[in-house]
């Protein structure tokens, strides 16, 4: 596609719940990127992807995060049992290569909010 | 750990005017990309202009232009001729290696920028 999309926009889960969030990346883009960014401040890293292979996980901040990308094109982003603290916008970008000179696309986000 | 600070909270300016956004960094990288974005409403980070730290030359982008000071690990973004359409939320960001050889962004907090007409 032309841009990057995320889906949905909006999300409204129930603390307890787990929660999807999708990721259409760029055609042809080799990395992918999750960040979460929380009311008032700037997105902070997750995760990322070098096509199929997860190589870099040390943003998700607990072991109820788990990220996927199984064909090395669209992307989850999975959260078990939502905490209220989980609230936040979740943002995806993708570059066409390993490099970043250029700069991520980024996708208008999905927002999370657990009540 | 790598830190991006942008110290001013909200920044306003008059339609037509000048306006200064600051943003300061420490990095332990020899080589790194800084960034300025923009985020409206949408939420949609839209990239505003970029640096590579080993380029003397401050980038310019139209109306946007950096003032790089590597020494004082500055890079602030001035916007010319503001207009109505600039008011958003603006982020400095800087690059850091991630685990698998490809770089991540590191953000400041951002600036809200509200532009008067």
């Amino acid at each position: 596609g032309a841009g990057v999309s995320q889906s949905p926009r909006y999300k409204v889960a129930k603390r307890g719940q787990d929660v999807a969030l999708r990721c259409d990346p760029i055609s042809g883009h080799v990395s992918l990127f999750w960040y979460q960014q929380a009311l008032g401040q700037g997105p902070e890293f997750l995760t990322y992807f070098q096509n199929e292979a997860q190589l870099d996980k040390s943003g998700l901040p607990s072991d109820r995060f788990f990220a996927e990308r199984p064909e090395g094109s669209v992307s989850t982003l999975k959260i078990q049992r939502t905490q209220q603290e989980d609230s936040a916008v979740y943002l995806c970008a993708s570059t066409p290569e390993t490099g970043i000179g250029y700069g991520y696309t980024f996708g208008s986000g999905t927002r999370l909010t657990v009540v | 750990a790598q830190t991006v600070t942008q110290s001013q909270p909200e920044m306003s300016v008059q339609e037509a005017e000048t306006v200064t956004l600051s943003c300061t960094y420490d990095t332990s990288e020899s080589d790194y990309y800084l960034f300025w974005y923009k985020q409206p409403p949408s939420r949609q980070m839209i990239l505003v202009i970029r640096q590579e730290a080993y380029k003397q030359q401050n980038a310019t982008e139209n109306r946007f232009s950096v003032n790089f000071q590597k020494a004082a690990k500055s890079f602030s973004l001035k916007i010319s001729d503001s207009q109505l359409g600039d008011a958003a939320m603006y982020f400095c960001a800087s690059t850091r290696l991630t685990q698998g050889g490809s770089e991540k962004l590191v953000f400041g907090k951002g600036t809200k920028l509200t532009v008067n007409p």
